[in-house]
């Protein structure tokens, strides 16, 4: 059975760093890109970017709203892909959720809890 | 970025009834592949997303056969042929033809 879990998340002030965690199991880890979602309290869903399986090529995209503070890497060895949000800001705030694949996320983790808050 | 608009936002309906749900994109989603990268996602109550529909009628693994969905180009439905209880949630149609990919607004499903 294919399994994303999230985890890291938790309360910071605003500017500080936090660094999420994404462990998969079922499927052949490194083979797979991992995208990451996430949803303000209340609201819908948004895209934050992913990160791509480095049998394809090695390409990392991000949404603007967090482009130069957020960054994707991923450890295929241990079957985790990881989440660093620095310089973070009231409205990072929201479960954050990864998902298998790109264009057509099918299979979602259960999301971890950011609150930035002073 | 390509504006998903859902309609209804909401959507009460009467158990064993259908429902529709509309998503228009501003963009065509028809990839340079042939291919439309048009998703559709239930979010239950307190839960994860959960994908039912992938390229635009492709239904998941596991996804019961009352939910189908159509479309082509920027008009896409996602329909319930007879609602159940479980169908409780929200509902969100996304696109991931252009980068970055983008979710309607949601439509929430609850029973009359």
């Amino acid at each position: 059975e294919v399994q994303l879990v999230e985890s890291g998340g938790g309360l910071v002030e605003p500017g500080r760093s936090l660094r999420l965690s994404c462990t998969g199991s079922g499927f052949t880890f490194g083979a797979q890109s991992i995208s990451w979602f996430r949803q303000a309290p209340g609201k819908g869903l948004e895209w934050v970017g992913y990160i791509a399986s480095k049998i394809y090529v090695e390409t990392e995209q991000y949404v603007a709203s967090v482009k130069g503070r957020f960054s994707f890497s991923r450890d295929d060895s241990e079957g985790i892909a990881y989440l660093q949000m620095n310089n973070l800001k009231t409205e990072d705030t929201g479960v954050y959720y990864c998902a298998r694949n790109v264009w057509q996320p099918d299979s979602w983790g259960q999301g971890t809890l950011v609150t930035v808050s002073s | 970025d390509v504006v998903m608009t859902q309609s209804p936002l909401s959507l009460p309906v009467t158990l064993g009834q259908p429902a529709s749900i509309s998503c228009r994109s501003s963009q065509t989603l028809v990839y340079s592949d042939g291919n439309t990268y048009l998703n559709w996602f239930q979010q239950r109550p307190g839960q994860s997303p959960r994908r039912l529909i992938y390229q635009v009628s492709n239904r998941d693994s596991g996804v019961p056969d009352r939910f189908s969905g159509s479309g082509s180009g920027t008009d896409f439905t996602l329909t319930i042929s007879r609602v159940e209880a479980e169908d409780v949630g929200v509902y969100y149609c996304m696109q991931g033809t252009h980068w970055p990919g983008t979710f309607g607004q949601g439509t929430k499903v609850e029973i009359k």
